[in-house]
């Protein structure tokens, strides 16, 4: 069974940073990208980072390109966002997502999420 | 970058009614649309991907159609578990990957 753990979300002020962290189990972690998706309290969700499954290809919404830096441990089978430079417009619940390997490459698994608050 | 425009941003609709919902792309996708719905407190379900392939376990009465620029997510008879808020995502060729605005069921 596909299961998804994320951690580290929290309360923190603006300019501050914030590391999260996303445990995967039941599939084989580095063959499949990962993404980040977010979604602010009472909004749209909206797409923030993906990782491909060796690592070797990243991207980003402008909306955090030069802020955030997604990575992954294979060897741990863990995703990670580093989230530096925060914002109010940063404060969303944080997915964790396994983008299936299919056309269209669909996010077939997501987390439970982590709320992260961005305020003084 | 593509942009993704749904529509409507709500309905309200009684069960056993048929509801349309329908994505629009800024350029054309292909068929590099997927489906979700979302359920309040809870994350995002998986319901169609590539336009039109229905998910394992996902009910028939959902269906999903077009390609090119314009989409459209059907549910044919729609049922009390069927109210929730429903995106659009496209994936075509490299991110960022859009959603919708998302359209949330309501009952009438």
């Amino acid at each position: 069974e596909v299961n998804l753990l994320e951690s580290g979300g929290g309360l923190v002020q603006p300019g501050g940073s914030l590391r999260l962290s996303c445990a995967a189990s039941g599939f084989t972690f580095n063959k499949y990208a990962m993404s980040w998706v977010r979604q602010a309290p009472g909004k749209g969700l909206e797409w923030v980072s993906g990782m491909s499954g060796r690592g070797d290809n990243t991207h980003y919404a402008d909306s955090v390109r030069g802020r955030f830096t997604i990575s992954r441990d294979n060897s741990k089978n863990t995703l990670y966002l580093q989230m530096n430079s925060l914002r109010a417009e940063d404060t969303a619940v944080y997915y964790c997502a396994k983008e299936a390997r299919a056309v269209a490459a669909p996010i077939d698994y997501w987390g439970q999420g982590t709320l992260v608050t961005v305020s003084s | 970058d593509i942009q993704m425009t749904q529509s409507p941003s709500s309905l309200s609709a009684s069960v056993g009614d048929r509801v349309t919902i329908t994505c629009r792309a800024s350029q054309s996708i292909s068929n590099y649309l997927n489906w979700y719905q979302q359920k309040p407190g809870e994350a995002p379900k998986l319901l169609i991907s590539a336009a039109s392939s229905l998910q394992s376990g996902v009910p028939s009465r959902f269906g999903g159609s077009g390609s090119g620029t314009d989409f459209t997510l059907t549910i044919s008879s729609l049922q009390p578990e069927d109210f929730a808020t429903y995106y659009c995502h496209q994936t075509y060729s490299t991110p960022p990957w859009a959603f919708g605005q998302g359209t949330k069921v309501e009952i009438k």
